[in-house]
């Protein structure tokens, strides 16, 4: 099946760090993502990591895969107020005519304090 | 900007009308995609091209929906006899291939 679940809020206090939890089904997924929405806006490309890695770092960004967990974790160290958005966990799932589209869960609101 | 660009970003019409989103995906992009986000939701996959041709349709694609991709470039996306549950964000992405979606600002309908 085809189902990535997020956890819908997160709070933090500026300059800590902040862990956004993903899990997902499709076992056969290659890539999995992290998007990020500001209001109003489209979805900016934030990271990906390849299902055959297990870490993935990007300056304040670090992905962390669990694939036999099937759980994927976003870390933004020092947050900042600018971070405030919704991330969104998507996995990219093979379709019927071999193409790759993508399944996104309902996406964590971080809201970052001074 | 090379980035996706898409045409409303906002539209308000009455229950019953016709619209029309355009979207131009980052030059050179074979792949495009059209999604769908309704409120505090994730966005659902609608329909996918790879050049002219459309490839898949999701189930979320009814009757009154009809996507083209005449030349292999823009694309546009039409929905016919709006109803208040089109209501929703309607996102463009394109890839080169495969890996990485990039999408646009997203065109926010409001059928009332």
């Amino acid at each position: 099946g085809e189902d990535v679940e997020q956890s819908l809020f997160l709070s933090v206090r500026e300059g800590d760090s902040s862990v956004i939890n993903c899990t997902y089904t499709d076992s056969s997924s290659t890539y999995l993502y992290w998007y990020k929405q500001e209001p109003g806006a489209g979805l900016q490309l934030l990271t990906y990591i390849f299902s055959n890695m297990d870490m993935k770092q990007d300056q304040r960004l670090t992905v962390l895969l669990n694939k036999k967990d099937k759980h994927l974790s976003l870390r933004i160290a020092d947050t900042q107020t600018g971070d405030s958005a919704i991330y969104f966990c998507a996995e990219s799932i093979f379709g019927n005519t071999g193409f790759q589209k993508l399944v996104f869960g309902t996406g964590t609101r971080l809201l970052v304090s001074p | 900007d090379t980035g996706v660009s898409q045409d409303p970003r906002h539209k308000i019409t009455k229950r019953g009308q016709n619209v029309t989103f355009r979207c131009d995906p980052i030059s050179e992009h074979n792949r495009l995609y059209w999604y769908r986000q309704t409120l505090g939701q994730g966005p659902e996959f609608l329909t996918y091209f790879q050049n002219e041709a459309q490839l898949e349709k999701s189930r979320l694609l009814s009757d009154r929906f009809s996507a083209e991709r005449p030349k292999g470039s823009f694309s546009t996306l039409e929905i016919q006899r709006t109803e208040q549950g089109d209501s929703a964000m309607y996102l463009c992405a394109s890839t080169p291939s495969g890996e990485t979606q990039y999408f646009g600002p997203g065109t926010r309908l409001l059928v009332l």
